[in-house]
């Protein structure tokens, strides 16, 4: 079956840092891939996604690219800021309206 | 254009009671999806519906746990005899056809 593989945090990073999250997936087929971001005491948000190989997605200066060789999607951002602090889920579908698989989540600090 | 909404958004409950949740999804999204997450966990899959179908039910428990989705009104999870593993947060997403998934803000479900 489905399995998404995330890095573990927390992850505790100084304001202007340069953040990179792993993650890697097991998946039949060509799964559409995807980053959701969870605020405290909030339901997720879409932070980005890529459906086929090679695309990058991108929101927010986050970006993402969808490696099919390596069966990676690994989040990156080159400055973050406090606001970044979040948990952040690693996830993805098959074809069309899908269940989603998530990651366990990382919790990212950014301190001033 | 109102988002996915979900209620109550905290719910206490003692051991043995039945627990209610309800989800409305995005207006024109006819796919309801239920998740649970449990205190620092990921989000695991547990039921996909359309109006009045139950498309995918592998992630529901077997017993206790039922859901439905009617042709009017909200979808509705339902927990009966509850227990104190019950208590997670339960996220309900909608989406349209061949649409990203959309996500409430969660019910968090106390057993006492």
């Amino acid at each position: 079956g489905n399995s998404v593989t995330q890095m573990e945090g927390p992850v505790t990073l100084s304001e202007e840092a340069f953040l990179t999250i792993n993650c890697t997936y097991t998946a039949t087929g060509y799964p559409s891939l995807f980053w959701y971001v969870q605020y405290p005491g909030e339901g997720l948000q879409l932070l980005l996604k890529a459906t086929k190989a090679d695309d990058k997605g991108s929101n927010k200066g986050f970006e993402a690219t969808y490696r099919k060789e390596t069966t990676s999607f690994h989040l990156e951002k080159g400055s973050v800021q406090v606001s970044d602090s979040a948990v952040y889920f690693c996830a993805l579908s098959g074809f069309g309206n899908e269940k989603l698989t998530f990651g366990t989540g990382t919790r990212l600090t950014i301190i001033p | 254009n109102a988002g996915v909404m979900q209620n109550p958004r905290h719910l206490v409950r003692r051991r043995g009671q039945e627990a209610r949740l309800r989800c409305s999804p995005m207006k024109g999204h006819s796919h309801v999806y239920w998740y649970r997450q449990l205190p620092e966990e990921g989000l695991k899959f547990m039921v996909y519906l359309q109006k009045e179908n139950i498309i995918d039910e592998s992630g529901m428990p077997k017993e206790r746990f039922s859901a439905e989705f009617p042709k009017e009104g909200p979808s509705i999870l339902r927990i009966q005899q509850v227990v104190r593993g019950d208590s997670a947060a339960y996220f309900c997403a909608s989406s349209d056809q061949g649409s990203e998934q959309f996500f409430g803000p969660g019910t968090r479900l106390t057993v006492l």
